[in-house]
């Protein structure tokens, strides 16, 4: 059974900080590693999605990928009251299922 | 343009009744998802579908719920004689090779 681990939250931080999102994940075949924004009632959007071991900076966004230690995180830069959701860690093989952790709230506190 | 698009976005049901749910994704995408979330829980996977077949399903989509892609576009989710527990979320998404896209999702509030 392949498992996706987050902390469900809510994770608290101010405007302007850095929020830091942790996911970790057992399947140690895993290929390809996404984070996904969801606001209450909506679809899930992807922000990033990373392959490699190592950083992944987007805007605002860094992804980091650790294989060995089977962790990937998300840091958000510069913390936004919009940025305040539920970020989804998710898992996959490649041209396989996804499979989606719990989730963690984010909520920015102007 | 967005990659996936669902059909209705919201649809109310007689426990009993069926349900169809559409996705269009953009074309020469090959591989697609059902995933359903129940109202604050997690995304769950139910069927991929491959080459117009079904690749792997999860042990909720059982005899109930069946996929098609009846006209080379549309891809279908049909759910026979929906149950209270069947309201959620339903999101179709398709595979791009380099990521998976989530379409906006069709809310099936059964009643």
């Amino acid at each position: 059974q392949k498992e996706v681990e987050q902390n469900s939250g809510p994770l608290s931080v101010p405007e302007g900080a850095i929020a830091s999102l942790n996911c970790t994940y057992s399947d140690r075949g895993s290929q390809s590693f996404f984070w996904y924004r969801q606001y209450s009632g909506k679809s899930p959007e992807l922000i990033m999605f990373i392959y490699s071991n190592g950083d992944k900076e987007d805007g605002r966004f860094t992804a980091q990928l650790n294989k060995a230690s089977q962790y990937v995180s998300l840091l958000i830069r510069d913390s936004q009251p919009s940025d305040s959701a539920t970020y989804l860690c998710a898992v996959t093989g490649g041209y396989q299922k996804v499979t989606f952790g719990t989730g963690t709230k984010l909520q920015v506190i102007p | 343009e967005p990659e996936v698009t669902q059909t209705p976005s919201h649809q109310v049901t007689q426990m009993g009744q069926e349900v169809i749910l559409r996705c269009v994704p953009i074309s020469n995408h090959l591989y697609f998802y059902w995933y359903r979330q129940i109202l604050g829980q997690k995304v769950e996977f139910l069927v991929s579908f491959y080459n117009n077949e079904i690749s792997e399903k999860s042990e909720i989509f059982d005899d109930q719920f069946s996929v098609e892609r009846p006209d080379g576009s549309n891809f279908t989710l049909k759910i026979r004689s929906t149950k209270l527990e069947d309201s959620a979320m339903y999101f179709c998404a398709t595979d791009t090779g380099d990521t998976i896209y989530f379409g906006e999702g069709s809310w099936l509030t059964v009643v």
